[in-house]
């Protein structure tokens, strides 16, 4: 079992409907991050949190530490929003990511 | 801030072959990460260094691959005689230190004929 869990694998989405990742781990962390990648390669981080919730446009990011969960919301989404997106944690006594396999998101006009 | 840099973003090569890649981290990010991604999975922790030290490396990192980062700048990856099971987007991403948010490069895409 990955020590990082995403869902759904691929979420197929209208423009203007409100989307959900999911992330669990099963390690202890010092920190969450939800990452977007775009076609050919290129890793943007969206959020770096460790307790309860960050906003950013129409992201929002919550972490449950007691339930080892996560997920990242995307409000009124748009086609340009269409990415792989990436929910990696970074365990208490080392600084390098581990990561989940990714969420392939499209969203449609 | 030009953010990161990794050369070249395309590397097509024989098997048996050795390859090197360059990344130039964001200028004064003290810790520079190396990790692989092969197609349809997560990326997955290679090695990283703060300044010119070595701190960590994964077993994924065999005899064949090795880092260096000899002035805390910049850092190569190479590996020697590769093999088709290397084929694979190379990331490199810095960060100001430790628990930080790291940055991505856009990659080195490794294609092994």
């Amino acid at each position: 079992k990955n020590e990082v869990e995403q869902s759904p694998q691929n979420l197929t989405a209208q423009e203007g409907e409100f989307i959900t990742i999911n992330c669990s781990y099963s390690v202890g962390i010092s920190a969450l991050h939800w990452l977007q990648q775009h076609p050919g390669g290129g890793i943007v981080s969206l959020f770096m949190l460790s307790s309860g919730k960050k906003k950013h446009g129409r992201l929002i990011a919550t972490i449950n530490i007691q339930e080892k969960h996560s997920s990242l919301h995307i409000t009124a989404s748009h086609p340009r929003d269409s990415a792989v997106y990436i929910c990696a944690v970074r365990s208490y006594n080392t600084d390098k990511l581990i990561f989940g396999t990714g969420t392939r998101l499209q969203v449609f006009p | 801030d030009t953010g990161v840099s990794q050369d070249p973003r395309h590397k097509i090569t024989k098997r048996g072959q050795n390859v090197t890649f360059r990344c130039d981290p964001i200028s004064e990010h003290n810790r520079l990460y190396w990790y692989r991604q092969t197609l349809g999975q997560g990326p997955e922790f290679l090695t990283y260094f703060q300044n010119e030290a070595q701190l960590e490396k994964s077993r994924l990192l065999s005899d064949r691959f090795s880092a260096e980062r000899p002035k805390g700048s910049f850092s190569t990856l190479e590996i020697q005689r590769t093999e088709q099971g290397d084929s694979a987007m190379y990331l490199c991403a810095s960060s100001q230190g430790q628990n930080q948010p790291q940055h991505f490069g856009d990659g080195t895409r490794l294609s092994i004929l």
